[in-house]
């Protein structure tokens, strides 16, 4: 089956650790995104990635960091920098960069700050 | 910059009842409209979607028009049951090299039987 994996599914961390989630496609697609929902906000955009070895950030860039280094994989980092990661963060793939592209949303990542 | 306002929420029917939820953007150019659907613990599934004016994207009994004259992309069903119960959110693509997905806030829509 082609999609979108997403792991773990359920992440707790104590603060001031670093923490890495991890999301996997094997749709062959080119651009992956990444994506953090919150409570009554709607999803904002943490950063992409439209080619391999080349990412962009997004608008709530600070405090995360991200590698593309295989087109099938695009891992987030969650650094100690970031004031209240505590969040559901969705990854995301569209067959190209263009506009008109559908993405294709993993089953996301629930982390929580203890 | 890109916005979409949708609706406040949330939405409460009744099974077979009509829905409407309501979807307005602000974006240059001739942006690319989609709905999504979020059900409980899951990620985004697209619902429908529209690339250009008049056009209208349909799935499982939904409908949206793209409006450009109105900016809006209201999401319809004639008849909603149970299973449509889920966060719905409304979405737009910029024209542009680096285009991106801005979202809506979604809006929660729970139907009784």
């Amino acid at each position: 089956d082609g999609g979108i994996t997403q792991s773990p599914k359920y992440l707790f961390r104590k603060e001031g650790q670093n923490v890495t989630l991890s999301c996997e496609q094997n749709l062959n697609h080119d651009a992956m995104y990444w994506y953090r929902q919150d409570p009554g906000q709607g999803l904002r955009l943490i950063y992409y990635s439209q080619i391999v070895n080349d990412f962009q950030k997004g608008d709530i860039a600070e405090g995360y960091s991200v590698s593309r280094e295989k087109k099938e994989s695009f891992p987030l980092t969650v650094t100690s920098a970031q004031k209240n990661p505590t969040a559901f963060y969705l990854c995301a793939s569209s067959p190209g960069r263009g506009y008109t592209d559908t993405q294709y949303f993993g089953p996301g990542t629930r982390l929580t700050v203890l | 910059g890109d916005s979409v306002t949708q609706m406040e929420g949330p939405v409460t029917l009744s099974e077979e009842a009509f829905l409407t939820i309501n979807c307005t953007y602000t974006a240059t150019g001739y942006p690319s409209l989609f709905w999504y659907v979020q059900y409980p613990g899951e990620g985004l599934q697209l619902l429908l979607k529209a690339t250009k004016a008049d056009d209208k994207g349909s799935n499982k009994g939904f409908e949206a028009t793209y409006r450009k004259e109105t900016t809006s992309f209201h999401l319809e069903k004639g008849s909603v049951q149970v299973s449509d119960s889920a966060v719905y959110f409304c979405a737009l693509s910029s024209t542009g090299a680096n285009s991106k997905l801005t979202f809506g806030k979604g809006i929660t829509l729970s139907v009784r039987p």
